[in-house]
């Protein structure tokens, strides 16, 4: 089983509506946890932490649910720049981080 | 500060021919890392360096060999390159991996075609 599990999509929205993704993860004593973009042929990059219950910035909610060991990304009034791959990231203590494969996310205009 | 920075951005090699992956981190990490991105998978870590002068071998090690020159560099080299080792390969570095605060920081990667 793989240790982070992730819906690879495609999602695709229209402009202006809230998609949330979910992702799953197997070690119950991680103690963070990451949301990383990507957009196509680039680096992924840092979008937001999760160490307690969640987090917020703007538009961008991340929730942690320790109960059911999952990770919740919320995405408010999308934009046609949010149209990326979204990657959740488990930081189980060992060596590196552990990476999703990632949910693709198309906002249509 | 110019991050992770890696070198060089693209590469075509004919299989057996060897090369070596350089990057570089200004932010005075620890650790750094190695990852290979193939279309439609995930990163998958090839070797990572936990501090200078420690290297250890990820899920993917076989065909690669590193070097952690100094704390600034990280080397990746392909000895006898092959079709399969065609990828997007990432470098990634951390301030220590100790703290739950800490993250990864990734090049802009290179792109290599074995033919």
């Amino acid at each position: 089983r793989k240790e982070v599990e992730q819906d690879p999509g495609p999602f695709n929205v229209p402009e202006g509506a809230t998609v949330a993704f979910n992702c799953t993860y197997s070690n119950s004593a991680s103690q963070s946890f990451f949301w990383y973009r990507q957009d196509c042929r680039k680096e992924p990059k840092l979008l937001m932490s999760v160490y307690s219950s969640g987090n917020e910035d703007g538009r961008f909610t991340a929730q942690l649910n320790r109960a059911s060991q999952y990770i919740s990304l919320l995405i408010r009034d999308s934009k046609l720049s949010d149209s990326a791959t979204y990657l959740c990231v488990e930081d189980t203590g060992r060596r590196a981080l552990t990476f999703g494969s990632g949910t693709r996310l198309q906002v249509q205009p | 500060n110019a991050g992770v920075t890696q070198t060089p951005k693209f590469q075509v090699l004919k299989t057996g021919q060897s090369m070596t992956l350089q990057c570089a981190q200004d932010m005075n990490h620890n650790s750094m890392y190695w990852y290979r991105q193939d279309p439609g998978m995930g990163l998958r870590l090839i070797y990572y360096s936990a501090s200078e002068g420690t290297t250890d071998k990820g899920e993917v090690p076989n065909g690669y060999n590193v070097s952690r020159l100094n704390k600034r560099e990280f080397s990746l080299r392909l000895e006898s390159a092959a079709p399969s080792q065609t990828s997007v390969y990432f470098c990634a570095s951390r301030p220590t991996g100790r703290s739950i605060t800490d993250t990864q920081y990734f090049g802009p990667g290179t792109r290599l075609t074995v033919l």
